[in-house]
């Protein structure tokens, strides 16, 4: 595809249930980062793939989220026993291995924890 | 990461020349100065990079003096779809942990 897409858009969860978002990064693109951003602050860093491997989880808040990368391709975070201090938007972006400074960002989801 | 300091809000009028100054005394001989736009709910989009002097592409120019302590985004002749928070970035060439403040939201009116 011609950029980095995130399914769903937006997505509306109970807490304490477990969600499932989704990145497909630009065909090539060996690196893939996660990123976080709550209603009007900057974006808040939360795990690195180098292909299918995560050398950088720092920045997982908890236990409960978790991130795997097939190859060079989607990735899936998981949000398990949602809490609404989840609520935000989840954004997710690739690069080349070489110009990590320069990060396509997908438009988002947007979780929403009732 | 060394750490920036911008503006927090800007406004202009069409067709002006938007200026944006982030100050980054602790920068390093090694670090880059990247800027990010981010229009409302989209992700953010690079805009441009340097490491001294000047840089001008499509979208922007950017200024960095000799002592590299401070640089400036210039967007030339901004129309309403400017409408932005842009973000200045300090790292090195494999840094991928982009730290994003709070940026700068600048509101360019008809």
């Amino acid at each position: 595809g011609a950029g980095v897409s995130q399914s769903p858009s937006n997505k509306v969860t109970e807490k304490g249930k477990d969600v499932e978002l989704r990145c497909d990064p630009i065909s090539g693109h060996t690196a893939l980062y996660w990123y976080r951003q709550r209603l009007g602050q900057g974006l808040e860093f939360l795990i690195y793939f180098q292909g299918n491997s995560a050398p950088d989880k720092s920045g997982l808040p908890s236990d409960r989220f978790s991130a795997e990368r097939t190859g060079e391709s989607v990735s899936t975070l998981t949000i398990q026993r949602t809490q609404q201090e989840d609520s935000a938007v989840y954004l997710c972006a690739s690069s080349s291995y070489l110009r990590s400074y320069e990060q396509y960002f997908g438009p988002g989801t947007r979780l929403t924890v009732t | 990461l060394a750490k920036t300091t911008q503006p927090i809000s800007m406004d202009s009028y069409e067709g002006q020349e938007v200026n944006i100054t982030c100050s980054h005394n602790n920068i390093a001989t090694n670090d880059y100065i990247t800027w990010y736009q981010q229009f409302p709910s989209q992700g953010p989009r690079f805009i441009i990079q340097g490491y001294k002097t000047k840089v001008t592409n499509e979208v922007a120019s950017l200024f960095i003096p000799a002592d590299r302590k401070s640089s400036t985004l210039s967007l030339p002749r901004v129309s309403l779809s400017d409408t932005a928070v842009y973000y200045c970035l300090v790292g090195q060439g494999g840094d991928y942990k982009l730290s994003f403040g709070a940026g700068t939201t600048v509101t360019v009116r008809a």
